[in-house]
């Protein structure tokens, strides 16, 4: 039943690793986005993709890359992790169209703590 | 670069009453969208309401509605009667093309007070 999924919701783990977080959705959608929520609750875009091509690359490092293997998922793969990722991370996607004004639905975020 | 701005970083309201969230943008685009999101503890952002640059009218979803000063790219989020659960982080969000994607502002802290 759930509409946009995040796994995991919580992970730890200590510089210089390599962790993925994976986002799924079952609403048919087109377009995907990762942003990521700082300490302070600040919310920025990160990447966004539509039917499996990147769209959007706003200025992230190239540790953090980005993969749509088909319309429902798109996973985040960060390299070399460094403390200054930890954050809450989100997934979000949007329904078909060209037109603005289509909501945006969040998943329930991840969690990031780099130790 | 678009940019969002919400100036008041907490805010309290007793419960039954009126509380008004503030925000203002920048932006030369003519047509855009903007969004106000709800992120309760849970952590879960949830639409609150959203508004069209092209209608003067002012949205309103039930206890929500906002004003919306197009000329003073100023877009307040008013919440009548609140409730208990209505405290949570409020973000408003601009949207614009070609990605669709949104600028957020820095969100207001709103705590209810029984």
């Amino acid at each position: 039943d759930t509409a946009v999924s995040q796994t995991p919701k919580y992970l730890v783990t200590q510089m210089g690793n390599d962790k993925s977080i994976k986002c799924e959705q079952n609403l048919g959608h087109d377009t995907m986005y990762w942003y990521k929520q700082d300490s302070k609750k600040f919310l920025k875009i990160m990447f966004s993709y539509n039917n499996k091509e990147l769209i959007i690359n706003e200025t992230v490092p190239n540790r953090f890359s980005p993969k749509s293997p088909d319309k429902a998922h798109l996973n985040l793969h960060i390299n070399s992790l460094e403390l200054g990722d930890s954050a809450v991370y989100f997934c979000a996607s949007s329904p078909p169209g060209q037109g603005l004004g289509l909501e945006q639905y969040f998943g329930p975020g991840t969690r990031l703590t780099v130790t | 670069a678009q940019t969002v701005t919400q100036s008041q970083p907490e805010m309290s309201v007793q419960e039954a009453e009126t509380v008004t969230l503030s925000c203002t943008y920048d932006t030369s685009e003519s047509n855009y969208y903007l969004f106000w999101y709800k992120q309760p503890p849970s952590r879960q952002m949830i639409l609150v309401i959203r508004q069209e640059a092209y209608k003067q009218q002012n949205a309103t979803e039930n206890r929500f509605s906002v004003n919306f000063q197009k000329a003073a790219k100023s877009f307040s989020l008013k919440i009548s009667d609140s409730q208990l659960g209505d405290t949570a982080m409020y973000f408003c969000a601009f949207q614009e093309g070609p990605g669709n994607q949104f600028y957020f502002g820095t969100g207001t802290s709103l705590t209810v007070i029984p």
